[in-house]
């Protein structure tokens, strides 16, 4: 079955404590992006990675690390989360590079920053 | 630079009415246009998209939308609507042009069927 997997799906954090939260498709999608979904505020894109360690930043970048070492793994590191960081996290794949902007989710993670 | 609007953040039908969701689109080129539907607890999913051609697009459990380039809308909507159709739903905009990834989503609409 063709999915988007995304781990964990509910954490509860500290400030300060680092944290990964991980991504997956088996679908050998090239386009990869990371979103938060804020009540209000719809979806806001943090990164997105055109194919194997090729990354750029979204809307909303700061205190969110990447990375892309494989075709289906992109994970999204919190370094030192803050409360701000809160909120319900998509993962995303598309094929083509994501031109055609037809994106697969994953069923989302919420992080919760004490 | 794109940017959606959807019109209501909170609509709510009775079972069997008409469903109207609004969404208008700014855009500097051809965009592609899209829906994208969430139900509770889930991720996002295609409903329809309007790339080119045919103005009028089909997408999944009968919605359907028009893409109108001299009102810049794309609204979304069912002729009855089911409970099961209790979800939030998104506009989404794209550049059409060759290079172009990024999609803008709106902030979404909620919308409730009342039984």
């Amino acid at each position: 079955e063709a999915q988007v997997t995304q781990n964990p799906r509910y954490l509860i954090t500290v400030t300060g404590k680092k944290l990964t939260v991980t991504c997956s498709q088996n679908m050998n999608h090239e386009y990869m992006s990371w979103y938060r979904q804020d009540p209000g505020l719809g979806l806001r894109q943090i990164y997105y990675s055109m194919n194997v360690e090729v990354t750029d930043k979204g809307d909303v970048p700061e205190g969110y690390k990447v990375s892309r070492k494989e075709k289906r793994n992109f994970p999204l590191i919190l370094e030192s989360p803050s409360p701000n960081q809160t909120s319900l996290y998509f993962c995303a794949s598309s094929s083509r590079g994501g031109s055609t902007g037809e994106l697969f989710f994953g069923e989302g993670s919420r992080l919760t920053v004490l | 630079a794109q940017s959606v609007t959807q019109l209501g953040s909170h609509v709510s039908v009775s079972e069997g009415a008409l469903v109207l969701l609004r969404c208008n689109y700014s855009s500097s080129v051809p965009p592609y246009l899209f829906w994208y539907v969430q139900y509770p607890n889930q991720g996002l999913q295609l409903l329809l998209k309007y790339t080119t051609g045919a103005t009028l697009v089909k997408g999944i459990n009968g919605f359907e939308a028009e893409f109108k380039k001299s009102e810049t809308s794309f609204h979304l909507t069912k002729p009855s609507a089911h409970m099961s159709d209790a979800a939030e739903y998104f506009c989404a905009v794209k550049d059409s042009g060759a290079g172009s990834y990024q999609l803008t989503f709106g902030k979404g609409t909620k919308l409730s069927v009342i039984p």
